[in-house]
């Protein structure tokens, strides 16, 4: 089946740990992306990257850390510098192209304990 | 940066009724997505709509891209109609392609 993998589906972390969010994708996407999303609210770009081994920072991304080594993949760590982690995070790819829609994984709830 | 605004924030509605959800932008836009997302949180793609008008069953949207607003309307509602409703565009200016601004939604709730 084609589509985006996230795992895992829950995590829980302790504070001052840094924990890392997979985001797997079999389309053959260039571009991927990670957003976050508090309760009641829409959602906001961390970062995005348009093509292997490069990155960009997108709206909130302090706290956070990527890397694109492979086209399929593209992790998400959250550091002990994010101030308020607890959110739902998404994952999402698209073709590099100007008119492209974008495709979503089913999301990682982190919960800091 | 562009600005995405849905109207209206919340949705109530008998089981059969129609409904027309609105979303403005501040600019130009190359692209427009419509999402449901399911109580699991899971975003599901309804429509991808720049300009124009598309249907698919019961759902269909408009894009006025050149009046920077787009409508979704769900006919004979169901109560799994119910979740929220995500526009999200991207900004045509720019050179990140792909780069989505959500708006807030609008949780459509289905009774009965």
């Amino acid at each position: 089946d084609g589509g985006i993998t996230q795992s895992p589906k829950y995590l829980f972390r302790k504070e001052g740990q840094n924990v890392t969010l997979s985001c797997e994708q079999n389309l053959n996407h260039d571009a991927m992306y990670w957003y976050r999303q508090d309760p009641g609210q829409g959602l906001r770009l961390i970062y995005y990257s348009q093509i292997v081994n490069d990155f960009q920072k997108g709206d909130i991304a302090e706290g956070y850390s990527v890397s694109r080594e492979k086209k399929e993949s593209f992790p998400l760590t959250v550091t002990s510098a994010q101030k308020n982690p607890t959110a739902f995070y998404l994952c999402a790819s698209s073709i590099r192209s100007e008119n492209t829609e974008a495709f979503f994984g089913q999301g990682t709830r982190l919960t800091v304990v | 940066g562009i600005q995405v605004e849905q109207s209206p924030p919340d949705l109530i509605l008998q089981e059969g009724a129609n409904s027309t959800l609105r979303c403005n932008f501040s600019d130009s836009v190359n692209n427009l997505q419509w999402f449901h997302q399911n109580p699991w949180g899971q975003l599901i793609n309804l429509f991808y709509i720049p300009s124009g008008t598309k249907q698919n069953g019961r759902l269909s949207a408009t894009t006025v891209a050149t009046e920077r607003y787009s409508l979704l309307y769900i006919s004979s509602s169901q109560t799994t109609d119910s979740g929220v409703y995500f526009c999200a565009v991207s900004y045509a200016g720019g050179t990140s392609y792909g780069k989505l601004t959500f708006g807030q939604g609008t949780i459509l709730t289905v009774h009965p």
